[in-house]
């Protein structure tokens, strides 16, 4: 299995512009969750589907961020428009189950720069 | 609600010493819980799991967690730590609903010096 997938691996964009991040979970997987991370900040959930559909995204920090799930196999994240306070490196993760004994696999993430 | 806090932040050890990094975690239900460890530059990924049974779990590189009920934790351990096992490591509890998610610990860096 090539694991979960993500890309770009590296996004390096200007404040204003539109950034769209990319997932490929795991086959067989029905939960996704995004993910970011930085010093400050930690690991902090941003939103997570199940069955593709958004169950909570209260972790979106503005209405800046948007997350798709168009179907089982592929989810974006949108950052429209992008600011230097968004540069985090951002996971996603799937797992067989929402919650209880699943556990999550991460992608090898994104590094976002925004100048 | 459950929650977890990761006792340490940073976690200096010396090669070949033993360590123990702390988790505690609250909740009012079962609860599954969840080691996980990520490289400098890398994703997270499972370390170890306790879902029932033996309440000590070990992983295949050496590390092994108790979970412990009454006082609500699941401590990391290994008994000899090398270079390579620095990186930093998440706790994490689920509960055993459809209605919840994986809720991580804040993670506790382990620098392990020659």
């Amino acid at each position: 299995d090539a694991g979960v997938i993500q890309s770009p691996r590296h996004e390096v964009t200007e404040m204003g512009q539109e950034v769209t991040l990319r997932c490929k979970p795991i086959s067989g997987h029905n939960s996704l969750f995004w993910y970011r991370q930085t010093m400050m900040r930690g690991l902090e959930l941003l939103i997570y589907f199940n069955n593709n559909v958004p169950i909570d995204d209260s972790g979106m920090p503005e209405d800046r961020f948007s997350a798709k799930m168009p179907n089982a196999s592929f989810s974006t994240l949108k950052i429209q428009p992008s600011e230097p306070r968004d540069s985090a490196v951002y996971f996603c993760a799937s797992s067989l189950g929402l919650a209880g004994p699943y556990e999550q696999y991460f992608g090898p993430g994104t590094r976002l720069t925004v100048t | 609600a459950q929650s977890v806090t990761q006792l340490d932040s940073q976690v200096p050890v010396f090669e070949e010493a033993p360590v123990e990094l702390r988790c505690n975690y609250s909740s009012s239900v079962s609860v599954y819980l969840f080691w996980y460890v990520q490289y400098p530059n890398q994703g997270l990924q499972l370390l170890l799991k306790y879902l029932s049974g033996s309440t000590l779990v070990e992983s295949i590189n050496g590390f092994e967690a108790e979970f412990n009920k009454s006082q609500t934790s699941f401590h990391l351990r290994k008994p000899s730590v090398h270079i390579s096992d620095t990186a930093e490591y998440f706790c994490a509890v689920s509960r055993n609903t459809n209605a919840g998610k994986s809720t991580f610990g804040d993670g506790t860096t382990l620098t392990v010096k020659p």
